[in-house]
């Protein structure tokens, strides 16, 4: 079993719709939940943070649920710019495990 | 430009050759990772460090591999006897390491090519 698996994807949805990707990860040591964004051939950039109490950036959520281990990132209102490859990442102790990813594309 | 910096961005080599990848963190950051990826996956850890020193190396590191950061300021991968399945991108990022959170930032990465 992998350490970190996403959504296999591709996710292809209009403009506008809301998409939820998820991630479990195994490692119950894990401190800390990323998502990351990355763009085709361009290196992963942050998009945000995963807090126990979930958090919230715009038409962003992100959810962790510890007891089942898993994160969840929710994009609202989706946009063309959206489209992106978008990496879980679970700090273990001393280390980063990232997904695979999970592609979506937002069509007009 | 103080983001993280990576050289050189494209790298083709002959299979058996030896290539070398630099990395310059941001500079107040404290700590250094490289990652490897290949088309369709995600960020594979390869090693990282704590100012100068390595702290931890993944499996998927062959003795082939080594990594250093002599001063605690910029680090250098070197891959010997390089291989096809070398071919990837290499993937370098720093952080400043404040728990319980370590966010990450990444270069642009170096892509080998071994052929």
């Amino acid at each position: 079993r992998k350490e970190v698996e996403q959504d296999p994807g591709p996710f292809n949805v209009p403009e506008g719709a809301t998409v939820a990707f998820n991630c479990t990860y195994s490692n119950s040591a894990s401190q800390s939940f990323f998502w990351y964004r990355q763009d085709c051939r361009k290196e992963p950039k942050l998009l945000m943070s995963v807090y126990s109490s979930g958090n919230e950036d715009g038409r962003f959520t992100a959810q962790l649920n510890r007891a089942s281990q898993y994160i969840s990132l929710l994009i609202r209102d989706s946009k063309l710019s959206d489209s992106a490859t978008y990496l879980c990442v679970v700090n273990v102790p001393s280390s980063k495990r990232f997904g695979a990813g999970t592609r979506l594309t937002v069509k007009p | 430009d103080t983001g993280v910096s990576q050289n050189p961005r494209h790298k083709i080599t002959k299979r058996g050759q030896n290539v070398t990848f630099r990395c310059d963190p941001i500079s107040e950051h404290n700590r250094l990772y490289w990652y490897r990826q290949t088309l369709g996956q995600g960020p594979e850890f390869l090693t990282y460090f704590q100012n100068e020193a390595q702290l931890e190396k993944s499996r998927l590191l062959s003795d082939r591999f080594s990594a250093e950061r002599p001063k605690g300021s910029f680090s250098t991968l070197e891959i010997q006897r390089t291989e096809q399945g070398d071919s990837a991108m290499y993937l370098c990022a720093s952080s400043l390491a404040r728990p319980p959170t370590d966010t990450q930032y990444f270069g642009p990465g170096t892509r080998l090519t071994v052929l």
